[in-house]
C-alpha cells in the first residue's frame, strides 16, 4: 500500500476486555514499532520488530500487552484484560532500518477503556 | 532517565509572524528528528539532522542541531495557516536497539489566526 495502515481506526472496549489492534506497514519495511500517545503528550516507545524478531520490548506497560509480526510484514499489538489507562492513540511505524530510521507513522487506533 | 524537553508548550501567533520552537535533551544525541502533527493527524516526518551544528532549511522552516547535540530548534518564518499543529522533536533512546526507537518531545502546539 501507499502508507502504513492501521485498524481499526477507533475501538471502545469495556474495562476487562481483549482488544487486537492490526499494523499494515510500507511494503519492503524492515523495522516496524508500536508507538502509544496519551492527549497531549508526544509518543511513547512501546516494541520494536526486524522483520519477524521483536528486538525490543521494553517500552510495553505490563504483561497484558503483547505484539507479534509472524512473517515480518504485518502485525497486531493485543491488550488483555483494559484497563482505563490504557486508553490512548496507539500509533504504529514502519522504516527501512538502518542509521536513518525516517518513521512512516499509521493513522493509530484511538482507544477508549469504559 | 533520557529526557527530551520542548519550550513552548503553546505558540499563537498572527498570520504572517514568525515561530520558533526549542527542543533540548538530557543526553547527546546521535541524531534528532521533526515531525509534524495536524490536528486528528498523525506524526509525520520533517528533517532528521545528523551533525554537531548542522542547519537545513525547507522552503520557510529552519532546522538547526546543537554543537554539543544537546538541543535543536526548528523557526518558520512568516507563518501560514497551513503551518498549525503540533511540532515533536525526537532523539534515539540512550542505548536503544535501533534508531527508531526514539524519546519524543511533548511537542509544541502551534495556532495561526489568519
Amino acid at each position: 500500500g501507499a502508507g502504513v495502515s492501521q485498524s481499526p481506526r477507533y475501538k471502545v472496549a469495556k474495562r476487562g476486555q481483549d482488544v487486537a489492534l492490526r499494523c499494515d506497514p510500507i511494503s519492503g519495511h524492515v523495522s516496524l514499532f508500536w508507538y502509544q500517545q496519551a492527549l497531549g503528550q508526544g509518543p511513547e516507545f512501546l516494541t520494536y520488530f526486524q522483520n519477524e524478531a521483536q528486538l525490543d520490548k521494553s517500552g510495553l506497560p505490563s504483561d497484558r500487552f503483547f505484539a507479534e509480526r509472524p512473517e515480518g510484514s504485518v502485525s497486531t499489538l493485543k491488550i488483555q484484560r483494559t484497563q482505563q489507562e490504557d486508553s490512548a492513540v496507539y500509533l504504529c511505524a514502519s522504516s527501512y532500518g538502518g542509521t536513518n530510521e525516517k518513521l512512516f507513522f499509521g493513522s493509530g487506533t484511538q482507544l477508549s477503556v469504559l | 532517565g533520557q529526557q527530551v524537553m520542548q519550550i513552548p508548550q503553546y505558540q499563537h501567533v498572527q498570520e504572517g509572524e514568525d515561530f520558533t520552537t526549542y527542543c533540548n535533551s538530557s543526553t547527546t544525541l546521535s541524531n534528532i528528528q521533526w515531525y509534524k502533527q495536524r490536528p486528528g493527524g498523525h506524526p509525520v516526518f520533517l528533517i532528521q539532522l545528523v551533525k554537531s551544528g548542522e542547519v537545513k532549511k525547507q522552503k520557510r522552516l529552519t532546522f538547526q542541531f546543537g554543537e554539543a547535540k544537546k538541543n535543536s530548534s526548528l523557526h518558520i518564518t512568516a507563518t501560514q495557516t497551513t503551518d498549525v499543529g503540533t511540532y515533536f522533536c525526537a532523539g534515539p533512546k540512550a542505548g536503544g536497539t535501533s534508531y527508531g526507537k526514539l524519546t519524543f518531545g511533548q511537542g509544541t502546539i502551534l495556532t495561526v489566526h489568519p
